[in-house]
Formats: structure tokens, C-alpha cells, sequence
């Protein structure tokens, strides 16, 4: 079974400051992996598949990386809308999630 | 536009179950999987389990092998979890979600709105 571990537990921000989060597995999943974006109230939206593909409609601003057991979820430029928890994914198995707060 | 819409808001007691349906619109329902997923409150996202709704072959997570079930119906293109012998602990958002790009990489590409069981005595 694959566990993902993802860092740091939260991170504090600005607005327009770049956020680079991290994913781990527990063994290869080669680009096996997904990064959700949740905000307070809301349902998981798909952002990143493929470790590196943004989903329909995922701005630019948002890019993923990585292969194997690492992987990174990048946002080159922080928008207010931006701050949320975000996930990663592995077929049955969640991170805990990275939280994205203002600072 | 794909939309998934699912029922509302559910109060059980303890050992009672809940069955939550889960309407698709949008899109070929038969070609598509839908999984279930989970979220305590204040909690992370939790998998429950697969179902394909092309024929019906499921896949639930080991701690609730015995408990959970998921059902399709084709012809209103709903998909169908049903939770027993509840307990506190299954308090949580449920929602279902369609499995894009091909059920062996099982991401999740549209969500529900989400179903909120409250299990309480």
C-alpha cells in the first residue's frame, strides 16, 4: 500500500510570493500522481495529473513536477484565490494535505 | 457540462445505514468510473472505494470491506453508495467523483457538491 506524505503542513504566504509544496511515496509511482486544490465549503478540484499536466482550465500559474517518489506543486505567483489546502493523490491513497494560509 | 449532483444532507443513528445516489449529466455514464471519497470534519480526504459503470465491477478500501456497497443504475445514469452500521467515527462529507483519464491512473476529475453524514444518538 502506498502512503504519501506531503510538506510542510502549512505554509505562510503572500500575495505574488511563489509557493513550491512537496509530495512523497512510499514507493515509485512513477508520474503517477495528482494534485487537488480545496477551499473552506468546497469539493477537491483537480489541478495537476501526470505529476506535470494542468487539468481544463488550470491557469498557468500552477505547474507540478517530479517522478518516482518526489514531487513538487509549484505556484509561480500567489493570487488571493490561491490560498487553500492542496493534496496529492495516488490512486486509492490521499496526503494529508498542505495548507496555504496568508501571512 | 459535466455536473454530478448528489442527494442531500443525512442525520443516522448509530448502527443505522445511509445510501447517498450521486446524478451525472454531461457525459457517456457508462464510460467512466466513479469513485467515493470521504472527508471528516476538519479531516483529510479519505478513498472509499470504485465502482465502473460499465459493468458494475467494484473496488472498496479494506476498512470498509463489509459496510460499503456502491450500486449504479444506467438508465438515470446515478451511481449509489450505501454505508451500514454506522457509527460516529463515518461522520463526514461524502462525495463522489468521476475517475478521468482511465481508471487504471484514477484521478478525479469532477466532483459532487458533497453529502454531509452526521451520525449522532
Amino acid at each position: 500500500e502506498i502512503v504519501l506524505t506531503q510538506s510542510p503542513a502549512t505554509l505562510s504566504l503572500s500575495p505574488g510570493e511563489r509557493a513550491t509544496l512537496s509530495c512523497r511515496a512510499s514507493q515509485s509511482v512513477s508520474s503517477y500522481l495528482a494534485w487537488y486544490q480545496q477551499k473552506p465549503g468546497q469539493a477537491p478540484r483537480l489541478l495537476i495529473y501526470d505529476a506535470s499536466n494542468r487539468a481544463t482550465g488550470i491557469p498557468a500559474r500552477f505547474s507540478g513536477s517530479g517522478s518516482g517518489t518526489d514531487f513538487t506543486l509549484t505556484i509561480s505567483s500567489l493570487e488571493p484565490e490561491d490560498f487553500a489546502v492542496y493534496y496529492c493523490q495516488q490512486r486509492t491513497a490521499f496526503g494529508p494535505g498542505t495548507k496555504v494560509d496568508i501571512k | 457540462q459535466v455536473q454530478l449532483v448528489q442527494s442531500g444532507a443525512e442525520v443516522k443513528k448509530p448502527g443505522a445505514s445511509v445510501k447517498v445516489s450521486c446524478k451525472a449529466s454531461g457525459y457517456t455514464f457508462t464510460s467512466y468510473g466513479i469513485s467515493w471519497v470521504r472527508q471528516a470534519p476538519g479531516q483529510g480526504l479519505e478513498w472509499m472505494g470504485w465502482i465502473s459503470a460499465y459493468n458494475g465491477n467494484t473496488n472498496y478500501a479494506q476498512k470498509l470491506q463489509g459496510r460499503v456497497t456502491m450500486t449504479t443504475d444506467t438508465s438515470t445514469s446515478t451511481a449509489y453508495m450505501e454505508l451500514r452500521s454506522l457509527r460516529s467515527d463515518d461522520t463526514a462529507v461524502y462525495y463522489c467523483a468521476r475517475v478521468g483519464y482511465g481508471d487504471v491512473r484514477g484521478y478525479f476529475d469532477y466532483w459532487g457538491q458533497g453529502t454531509l453524514v452526521t451520525v449522532s444518538s
